[in-house]
């Protein structure tokens, strides 16, 4: 079946740092690949998506490009900020009769001055 | 533009009480609809989703049902929680057809005690 894995967290970085969070996943056929984000007490805001092989996914600073070679969707940010702080979500699409997204058990990352 | 709204915000209920949480879309007719399920330090399990009037479709078995009584309003419902029933229950809609990406709503934090 679909499966998505991320990196456990939390991760911790000083602002500015760089920001990697991998992502992979197992799935049939071509999957839309996302990443969501999810801030203190609220729900999931969509935060880039990419829909086929070599497209990069891109909002806010944050990047993310879908390869179907190593079946990865790391996301990325060259500098961070403590506004970033929140937990960020991997999730790949079925689409049928209607979409279903399979998520990632979260990232949580936490951001200091 | 879409806005998706879920009540309450907060809910605490004793063991063995009834529940029901509504979820209620704006300015889109005939969305898919979904309820998740995120339990404490977790990721997120879709419980149901939804691609019209009375078509209630259930991913894993649980003591929880859904009904949509109308095209944008949809009911998570249970006649006894349990104390696994404890979490934060997200609501989500996409555009009917094939579009992939979902849309949450601001989730409701549910405490069974």
């Amino acid at each position: 079946g679909n499966s998505v894995t991320q990196m456990e967290g939390p991760v911790t970085l000083s602002e500015e740092a760089f920001l990697t969070i991998n992502c992979t996943y197992t799935a049939t056929g071509y999957p839309s690949l996302f990443w969501y984000v999810q801030y203190p007490g609220e729900g999931l805001q969509l935060l880039l998506k990419a829909t086929k092989a070599d497209d990069k996914g891109s909002n806010k600073g944050f990047e993310a490009t879908y390869r179907k070679e190593t079946t990865s969707f790391h996301l990325e940010k060259g500098s961070v900020q403590v506004s970033d702080s929140a937990v960020y979500f991997c999730a790949l699409s079925r689409t049928g009769t209607a979409s279903k997204l399979t998520f990632g058990t979260g990232t949580r990352l936490q951001v200091t001055l | 533009s879409q806005t998706i709204h879920q009540w309450p915000a907060t809910l605490v209920q004793p063991v063995g009480s009834p529940l029901s949480l509504e979820c209620t879309v704006e300015g889109t007719s005939n969305p898919n609809l979904y309820w998740y399920r995120q339990a404490a330090g977790r990721g997120l399990q879709l419980l149901f989703y939804s691609v019209g009037i009375g078509q209630i479709s259930s991913e894993v078995p649980q003591n929880l049902s859904a009904s949509r009584p109308q095209d944008r309003q949809f009911i998570l419902s249970s006649k006894k929680l349990l104390l696994s029933d404890s979490g934060f229950y997200l609501c989500a809609w996409s555009v009917t057809g094939g579009a992939d990406t979902q849309y949450f709503g601001p989730g409701t934090r549910l405490t069974v005690l």
